[in-house]
C-alpha cells in the first residue's frame, strides 16, 4: 500500500525566514510525485510534478526536489501570501492504478509579517 | 488553462434527500475524473475514479449505491449523494486529468455539503 508522510504538521515562519517541508513516501513504483497548495475552503492548486530522483522544479519562491525516498519543498524568503496547506501526493505505476493519487496529510504553513 | 469548476459550491439539504454535484473541465477534455472527500483538517481521500463512458471504480469502503457517479462526456462528471445523512456532510472535491496530457490532476474549488 502506498504511503505518504509529511512533516512537520504545522510550521510558523517569519516573513523572509526560509525553510523546508518534507514528504516521505513508500510506493511500489513511482510514476510521479506531486505538490499542491490548498487554501482554506478551496480545492488544491497544482504546483509541481517530479518524476525521478535528482529532479528539481522551481516556481517563484518555491523549489521542489526529489530523492528515492522523499521530497522537499523549499520556501525561500516566504511572504504572508505563501500561508496555506501544502500537500504532497504520489502516483504509482501498476495495473489498475488509473493515475490515482495518494495524499499526505499536509503541512500547514503560516508566514507572519 | 486547466480550469475545473464545481456546482454548487455549497449545499444544505435535509436528511434522506439526494444531492447532485457537477464537475466540469472548462478548457480541456478530461479522460479521467476523480472524486475526493475531505473532512476538517484531514487530507483528501479518493472516493472513486471515473472514465468517460464507463462505470466508475470505487475505492474500498465507499458505497457504490450511495455515491452515484456519472461521467457522460469528456467535460462533465456528476456525483449524486443518495439518501444523504448527517455523516455524509463533508467537503467534496473533484479533479480531472487532461486527455492526452500529463499525469497531473487539476482540482475544482470543492462543494461543501451539509446534511441536517
Amino acid at each position: 500500500e502506498d504511503q505518504v508522510t509529511q512533516s512537520p504538521e504545522a510550521l510558523r515562519l517569519q516573513e523572509g525566514e526560509s525553510s523546508s517541508l518534507n514528504c516521505s513516501y513508500t510506493v511500489s513504483g513511482l510514476r510521479g510525485l506531486f505538490w499542491y497548495r490548498q487554501d482554506p475552503g478551496k480545492g488544491p492548486e497544482f504546483l509541481f510534478t517530479l518524476y525521478s530522483a535528482g529532479e528539481e522544479k522551481e516556481k517563484e519562491r518555491l523549489k521542489a526536489t526529489l530523492t528515492k525516498k522523499e521530497s522537499f519543498l523549499h520556501i525561500t524568503a516566504p511572504k504572508p501570501e505563501d500561508s496555506a496547506t501544502y500537500l504532497c501526493a504520489v502516483q504509482a505505476w501498476g495495473g489498475g492504478s488509473n493515475y490515482k493519487l495518494t495524499f499526505g496529510k499536509g503541512t500547514l504553513l503560516t508566514v507572519n509579517p | 488553462g486547466a480550469v475545473v469548476s464545481q456546482h454548487p459550491s455549497w449545499v444544505i439539504c435535509k436528511s434522506g434527500t439526494s444531492v447532485k454535484i457537477e464537475c466540469r473541465s472548462l478548457d480541456f477534455q478530461a479522460t479521467t475524473m476523480f472524486w475526493y472527500r475531505q473532512f476538517p483538517k484531514q487530507s483528501l481521500m479518493l472516493m472513486a475514479t471515473s472514465n468517460e463512458g464507463s462505470k466508475a471504480t470505487y475505492e474500498q469502503g465507499v458505497e457504490k449505491d450511495k455515491f452515484l457517479i456519472n461521467h457522460a462526456s469528456l467535460t462533465l462528471s456528476t456525483l449524486t449523494v443518495t439518501s444523504a445523512h448527517p455523516e455524509d456532510s463533508s467537503f467534496y472535491i473533484c479533479s480531472a486529468r487532461i486527455r492526452e496530457g500529463g499525469n497531473e490532476q487539476f482540482f475544482g474549488p470543492g462543494t461543501r455539503l451539509t446534511v441536517l
